[in-house]
C-alpha cells in the first residue's frame, strides 16, 4: 500500500540552527512527493514539491531531493528562523490518477529566538 | 481572490444532531476533497470529487455524505453526530485529479460532538 512515515517530534531548534525532518515512503508506482506546512490556526498550504526521482524541490530556504533508492523525501534547511515554527507533513500522491494524497502524521516544529 | 473557504469555524454539536460543513474555491479547480484531521494522525481523506457531478470515497467515509453542488461548492453532511466525528476537518482543491496536482486547503472547521 502506500504510507509515509515522519520523524516523531516536537522538534525544538534555535534560531539560525540546521533543519532536517525525516521522511520514507512507501508506495507502488512512481509516486510524487510534497513537503506541506501549517502555521497555527490556519490550513495547510504547500511548502515543495517534487515529481521524479532525484528532482530537489526548494522554496523559502528549504529543500528535499527525492531519493527512490532509499525511498526517502528528508526536509532541511540550512538557518531556521522563530516565524518557521509550524507543524510540517510530509505526504505522497500516486503519480498518475487521483491525486489523493497520503499524509504523514506531522512534525511540530518550535524555533527559539 | 478568497481561495479556499470553509464555513462554519467551529460548531459544538450533541451527538445525534446534524450539521453540513460547507467549502467554496474561487480558483476554477476541478477537483475537491474533504479530510479530517486527528491529533498525530496526520491528515486522512473522507471523500472526493473528481469533477462537477461525481463524488468517490476516501479512506475514512463511514459516517459522512458529500453534495457537490456546482464547480465551486463541496459540501460534507454528518447525518447523526457521534463523539468520534470530534476532529478538525479541512476542505481542499485542485486544478486536476493527476497526482502531481497541488491541492489547496482552506482554513479548516473545527468540530466538538459531545
Amino acid at each position: 500500500g502506500n504510507s509515509v512515515t515522519q520523524m516523531e517530534g516536537p522538534v525544538t531548534l534555535s534560531e539560525e540552527a540546521f533543519l532536517t525532518i525525516n521522511c520514507t515512503y512507501t508506495a507502488t508506482g512512481y509516486p510524487s512527493l510534497f513537503w506541506y506546512v501549517q502555521y497555527p490556526g490556519e490550513g495547510l498550504q504547500l511548502l515543495l514539491k517534487a515529481t521524479k526521482a532525484d528532482d530537489k524541490g526548494s522554496n523559502k530556504g528549504f529543500e528535499a531531493t527525492y531519493r527512490k533508492e532509499t525511498t526517502s523525501f528528508h526536509l532541511e534547511k540550512g538557518s531556521v528562523q522563530v516565524s518557521d515554527s509550524a507543524v510540517y507533513f510530509c505526504a505522497l500522491s500516486r503519480g498518475s490518477t487521483l491525486g489523493r494524497l497520503y499524509f504523514g502524521r506531522g512534525t511540530q516544529l518550535t524555533v527559539w529566538p | 481572490n478568497a481561495g479556499v473557504t470553509q464555513t462554519p469555524k467551529f460548531q459544538v454539536l450533541k451527538t445525534g444532531q446534524s450539521m453540513t460543513l460547507q467549502c467554496a474555491q474561487d480558483m476554477n479547480h476541478n477537483s475537491m476533497y474533504w479530510y479530517r484531521q486527528d491529533p498525530g494522525m496526520g491528515l486522512r481523506l473522507i471523500y472526493y470529487s473528481a469533477s462537477e457531478g461525481t463524488t468517490d470515497k476516501g479512506e475514512v467515509p463511514n459516517g459522512y455524505n458529500v453534495s457537490r453542488l456546482n464547480k465551486r461548492e463541496f459540501s460534507l453532511r454528518l447525518e447523526s453526530a457521534a463523539p468520534s466525528q470530534t476532529s478538525v476537518y479541512f476542505c481542499a482543491s485542485s486544478q486536476g485529479q493527476g497526482g502531481r496536482e497541488t491541492q489547496y486547503f482552506g482554513p479548516g472547521t473545527r468540530l466538538l460532538v459531545l
